[in-house]
């Protein structure tokens, strides 16, 4: 069975960091591309970030690039996104998700306040 | 980066009624499209993926159509669990922004 499992949300001041990971299992993580989208409190979604299986393509939304860094162990079967310069603006719930949509995690939720 | 424009936005129908939720892109996405049903507090899952295929293990009352840049999901016969919202997804710029629509929420009447 695909299971993905995030950790790593909590709260944290603006300005702060925090590092979510994606545990998968139940499949052979090293083949599929993976994405993390967010939902805002109330909102719909948005996708963050992307990462090409080997690790070699990656991708942002312009309302992330240069704060946050995805990347993924394949000998771990974990993605990671590093989150830095937290805005109150990125409070959400962050969902790990494999290839295109197939499979989503529960989602760990991130709050960004003083 | 292509847009996906969802509507309704809500709507509320009757046990029975046939529901149906467009999605428009503005470009021509083929027909790399899904659709997820989310209910509250839980995370989305896929119903139909490539625009008409039916997710392994989802009721056959849910379909998909379309191509090129209108898209349409249809509940054949509404459920009262069918309550939740709706969202498409283009993903025809892999790898590149996966481009969500707004989402359409789905109430009983």
């Amino acid at each position: 069975e695909v299971q993905l499992v995030e950790s790593g949300g909590g709260l944290v001041q603006p300005g702060g960091s925090l590092r979510l990971s994606c545990a998968a299992s139940g499949f052979t993580f090293s083949s599929y591309e993976m994405n993390w989208v967010r939902q805002a409190p109330g909102k719909g979604l948005e996708w963050v970030s992307y990462i090409s299986s080997s690790g070699s393509t990656i991708y942002y939304a312009d309302s992330v690039k240069g704060r946050f860094t995805i990347s993924r162990d394949n000998a771990k079967n974990s993605l990671y996104l590093q989150m830095n310069s937290l805005r109150a603006e990125d409070t959400a719930v962050y969902y790990c998700t494999k290839g295109r949509g197939s499979r989503w995690g529960q989602g760990t939720l991130v709050t960004v306040s003083s | 980066d292509i847009q996906m424009t969802q509507s309704p936005s809500s709507l509320s129908a009757s046990v029975g009624d046939r529901v149906t939720i467009t999605c428009q892109a503005s470009q021509d996405i083929s027909n790399y499209l899904n659709w997820y049903q989310q209910k509250p507090g839980k995370a989305p899952k896929l119903l139909i993926y490539d625009a008409s295929n039916l997710e392994t293990g989802v009721p056959s009352r849910f379909s998909g159509s379309g191509s090129g840049t209108d898209f349409t999901f249809t509940i054949s016969s509404l459920q009262p669990e069918d309550i939740a919202t709706y969202y498409c997804q283009q993903y025809d710029n892999l790898p590149g922004p996966l481009t969500f629509g707004g989402g359409t929420k789905v109430e009983i009447k």
